[in-house]
């Protein structure tokens, strides 16, 4: 079956250091999302992918980028973590074939990651 | 500011009762709303989605589509305890990207 999969599921780290996020989806989707969740804030978009090679920044960009290199992988690099980064990361996809206004977003398990 | 507004709760029901669910967002362009749900220490899980104004049911679940008001609604008929959870309203606002709401936390009493 088609799925998501992130790794770590929980990761601790210490502040400073460079943290790589993965996201794995086998279902062959073009769009490829992070977002954050914190208590209080709901959802946020960190960074977005329409497509290989594409990117693009959401609402909370700022410390954190992106790359994609094929379908199937979104890896989320946090450059130089910071205890504000504490949180639980999602990764998602959709298809866009059925076009810009039906965009159902299918998400992984998420990556706890914690900043000392 | 695209906003996607619910009241965080909790909304406590009984066993078996319906439970109403309701979101407001700001964005008179917003072509697809969504509902998910969301159980403690998991991921958010797609229940419904609707894109014309009215009533889409699917199973105990109904959706509700005012575009008018700007408002979407989430009835959950027959309630289980196995229903509490916090339920993410969505709406599409640029392109393939969407806005979240902060979710209202569903409990249902036995």
């Amino acid at each position: 079956d088609a799925e998501i999969t992130q790794s770590p599921r929980h990761k601790i780290t210490e502040t400073g250091r460079q943290v790589t996020l993965a996201c794995h989806q086998t279902w062959n989707h073009n769009n490829m999302f992070w977002y954050r969740q914190d208590l209080g804030h709901g959802l946020r978009l960190i960074h977005y992918s329409y497509g290989v090679h594409d990117t693009n920044k959401g609402e909370v960009s700022d410390g954190y980028s992106v790359s994609r290199s094929n379908t199937e992988d979104l890896p989320l690099t946090l450059e130089s973590a910071a205890s504000s980064q504490t949180s639980v990361y999602f990764c998602a996809s959709s298809e866009p074939s059925m076009g810009a206004g039906y965009n159902e977003q299918f998400f992984g398990p998420g990556t706890r990651l914690t900043v000392l | 500011q695209k906003e996607v507004e619910q009241n965080s709760g909790p909304l406590s029901v009984p066993e078996g009762a319906i439970a109403s669910l309701n979101c407001t967002y700001s964005d008179r362009g917003s072509q697809s709303f969504f509902w998910y749900r969301q159980y403690s220490g998991k991921s958010p899980e797609l229940i419904m989605s609707i894109y014309s104004n009215g009533d889409k049911e699917d199973g105990r679940f109904t959706a509700q589509l005012n575009k008018a008001s700007q408002y979407v609604s989430l009835l959950i008929r027959d309630s289980q305890p196995s229903d509490s959870a916090t339920y993410l309203c969505a709406v599409n606002w640029s392109s393939y990207k969407l806005i979240f709401g902060s979710g209202t936390r569903l409990l249902v009493r036995p």
